[in-house]
């Protein structure tokens, strides 16, 4: 079945070390995101990527990294800069504007997610 | 940023009951309205994706989008149990921002 797969589903970082999380999809989705969300504050963008080898920060990128070298992967790392890095991470991914014969915007479809903690 | 306001909830109703949920959205630039529904630990799961002024229907679940007041509605029927979780609206445009709203906290009672 084609979908967005997330791992792990549970993550712990210790001090000063860096994390990657991981996103593959097999939906043939061009663009992919990263979203953080927090208890009471909805989703937020992290970085997203409409076509392989690029991509853009989102709202929150700060302490973030992300690297696009095939289409199917898009993972993402939490550096040791970012101070509060617990949360729930969510991996989503639709057709971009490179998908021939698409009309209009397309909806974003998501992972399961990675819930990040702090040892 | 524009902003897309939903009531946090929670909603509490009887089993069989008609439920409705509600955004509000402020950027009128942004012409495409989805709904999704997120269980505990899980991921948003797309429920309804529509572009236009009027009703979607889907099964138990129908959207309702009026652009000149900026509401979305979700409308379900003969709610379940199953239905109990987090419903999250979202207002997307031609570039690739979506805004999505906090979500409604939705509790079906047995």
């Amino acid at each position: 079945d084609g979908g967005i797969t997330q791992s792990p589903k549970y993550l712990f970082r210790k001090e000063g070390q860096n994390v990657t999380l991981s996103c593959e999809q097999n939906l043939n989705h061009d663009a992919m995101y990263w979203y953080r969300q927090d208890p009471g504050q909805g989703l937020r963008l992290i970085y997203y990527s409409q076509i392989v080898n690029d991509f853009q920060k989102g709202d929150i990128a700060e302490g973030y990294s992300v690297s696009r070298e095939k289409k199917e992967s898009f993972p993402l790392t939490v550096t040791s800069a970012q101070k509060n890095p617990t949360a729930f991470y969510l991996c989503a991914s639709r057709y971009g504007p490179q998908d021939r014969g698409r009309v209009g915007n397309q909806p974003q479809h998501f992972g399961d997610g990675t819930r990040l903690s702090i040892l | 940023q524009k902003e897309v306001e939903q009531d946090p909830g929670p909603l509490s109703v009887p089993e069989g009951a008609i439920v409705s949920l509600n955004c509000t959205y402020s950027n009128s630039a942004f012409q495409y309205f989805m709904w999704y529904r997120q269980y505990s630990r899980k991921g948003p799961e797309l429920l309804m994706y529509t572009y236009s002024s009027g009703n979607k229907e889907d099964g138990r679940f129908t959207a309702q989008v009026d652009k000149s007041s900026k509401y979305i509605s979700l409308f379900i029927r003969d709610s379940q149990p199953s239905d109990s979780a987090t419903y999250l609206c979202a207002n997307g445009g031609r570039d690739d921002k979506i805004i999505f709203g906090k979500g409604t906290r939705l509790h079906i009672l047995p």
